[in-house]
């Protein structure tokens, strides 16, 4: 089955400043990889996501890239703010209407003042 | 809000009780989940259901016992459970041709 690994667990970025989270996945048949944000209380948030014939998508402040050769991806944060400190979680799936969505463990986000 | 709605938003229950969680969404998605979320693990997927069949049961212990009546509801019921279960459950559903899965709040769950 899948297996997701996230680094790292816990990331501290000066506000401005940008920060990135990185993904591995091990089935080489996954083909959608979602970022949520979780914030105090809340459940996850999907913030973007990127599919296997994609390597690279952006909106706005976030980004993420994508190298299925090497089956990692990443989450790029640029001018970071105060409101990104969060929990973000990676994760890895196919895109059927059933399948399960695996997991890495998250990055804690603190953005310094 | 997300259109997924979890009850109670916090939970504390003995050992010996009997309790349920419950999801509801109305987004028409067909597929839910629910999730547990510990502290320091990744979200550990429990069960599946696509139009209210179970289609995934990720060795979940039985004590933790899912039912789906419709494509609309989702409950977890519980019965001795063990202190190590204390986690946030989280619930969450996507539909057909759409990818993003989305989350309730989670219901806090402390067993004493």
């Amino acid at each position: 089955g899948e297996n997701v690994e996230q680094h790292p667990s816990t990331l501290s970025v000066q506000e401005g400043d940008s920060a990135v989270i990185k993904c591995t996945y091990s089935d080489s048949a996954s083909n959608y990889f979602p970022w949520y944000k979780q914030e105090l209380g809340k459940g996850p948030q999907l913030i973007i996501d990127i599919r296997s014939n994609v390597g690279e998508k952006k909106d706005q402040r976030i980004a993420v890239t994508l190298n299925k050769t090497a089956k990692h991806f990443s989450l790029h944060i640029t001018e970071t703010q105060p409101e990104d400190s969060a929990v973000y979680f990676c994760a890895a799936t196919l895109m059927n209407r059933d399948d399960k969505i695996i997991f890495g463990k998250g990055t804690r986000l603190h953005i310094l003042p | 809000e997300t259109g997924v709605t979890q009850t109670p938003r916090h939970l504390v229950m003995g050992m010996t009780n009997k309790k349920s969680l419950k999801c509801e969404q109305h987004l028409g998605h067909n597929a839910m989940y629910w999730y547990k979320q510990s502290a320091k693990k990744p979200l550990e997927l429990m069960f599946v259901y696509n139009f209210k069949e179970q289609t995934e049961n990720n060795s979940v212990p039985s004590r933790f016992s899912p039912e789906c009546p419709n494509s609309s509801h989702l409950f977890l019921h519980l019965h001795t459970l063990q202190p190590e279960d204390s986690a946030l459950y989280l619930c969450a559903s996507r539909s057909d041709g759409n990818t993003e899965a989305f989350f309730g709040q989670g219901t806090r769950l402390t067993v004493v």
